[in-house]
């Protein structure tokens, strides 16, 4: 456990009315991450936060933001929700030993009608 | 970024040695190999990691080539709860510029009795 909370954890939302989703973690962490997970795809970056107002964009970013106001949190928007938007997202942080280890939260599941 | 190559799934019975292979041909001096499991509606847990040789944990042990362009996640007498997706991924520790992590698309362990 990472101490990472995510929240809404599932949502219904209508096509064209904005979502944001939330990720919060206890550990100060400077690395936090936002994938989202689809049949066929497996996980796939959609943004990521390297600290305090510093995010740059993954593999899939197109119709998110995302915005890191404070270490603790990092909030994933979808500006105008698509049904191709229908998912489930991953927020994850990275731990401080000498790899790379990610620690994952449980997910939000997120469908777009 | 090192791209990942897993097969897509597998089949094995309880009790059976099963060996997962990942290929990384582009791995850089660097990076790290780290493996993580998945049930179905969690997020990806850690598993175990490695760089170079051999490493054992007390659920699996991961080989790693002189060459290090591939790896091999081995789990000893798998049961049925071993049922899972098992994602192979390749980076390099930070280095304050920001990391992006891509997954690869995982390989579905099936365990029957």
């Amino acid at each position: 456990d990472a101490g990472i909370t995510q929240s809404p954890r599932h949502k219904v939302t209508e096509t064209g009315t904005p979502v944001t989703l939330r990720c919060h973690q206890t550990e100060n962490h400077r690395y936090m991450y936002w994938y989202r997970q689809d049949p066929g795809h497996g996980l796939r970056l959609i943004h990521y936060s390297y600290g305090v107002k510093d995010t740059d964009k993954g593999e899939v970013s197109d119709g998110y933001s995302v915005s890191r106001s404070k270490t603790e949190d990092f909030l994933l928007t979808l500006e105008s929700a698509t049904s191709s938007q229908t998912s489930v997202y991953f927020c994850a942080i990275m731990g401080r030993d000498s790899g790379n280890t990610i620690y994952f939260g449980e997910g939000s599941w997120l469908t777009v009608v | 970024l090192a791209k990942t190559t897993q097969p897509i799934s597998m089949d094995s019975y309880e009790g059976q040695e099963v060996n997962i292979t990942c290929s990384h041909n582009n791995i850089a001096t660097n990076d790290y190999i780290t493996w993580y499991q998945q049930f179905p509606s969690q997020g990806p847990r850690f598993i175990i990691q490695g760089y170079k040789t051999k490493v054992t944990n007390e659920v699996a042990s991961l080989f790693i080539p002189a060459d290090r362009k591939s790896s091999t996640l081995s789990l000893p007498r798998v049961s049925l709860s071993d049922t899972a997706v098992y994602y192979c991924l390749v980076g390099a520790p930070l280095t304050g510029g920001g990391n992006k992590l891509t997954f690869g698309t995982g390989t579905q362990l099936k365990v029957e009795l």
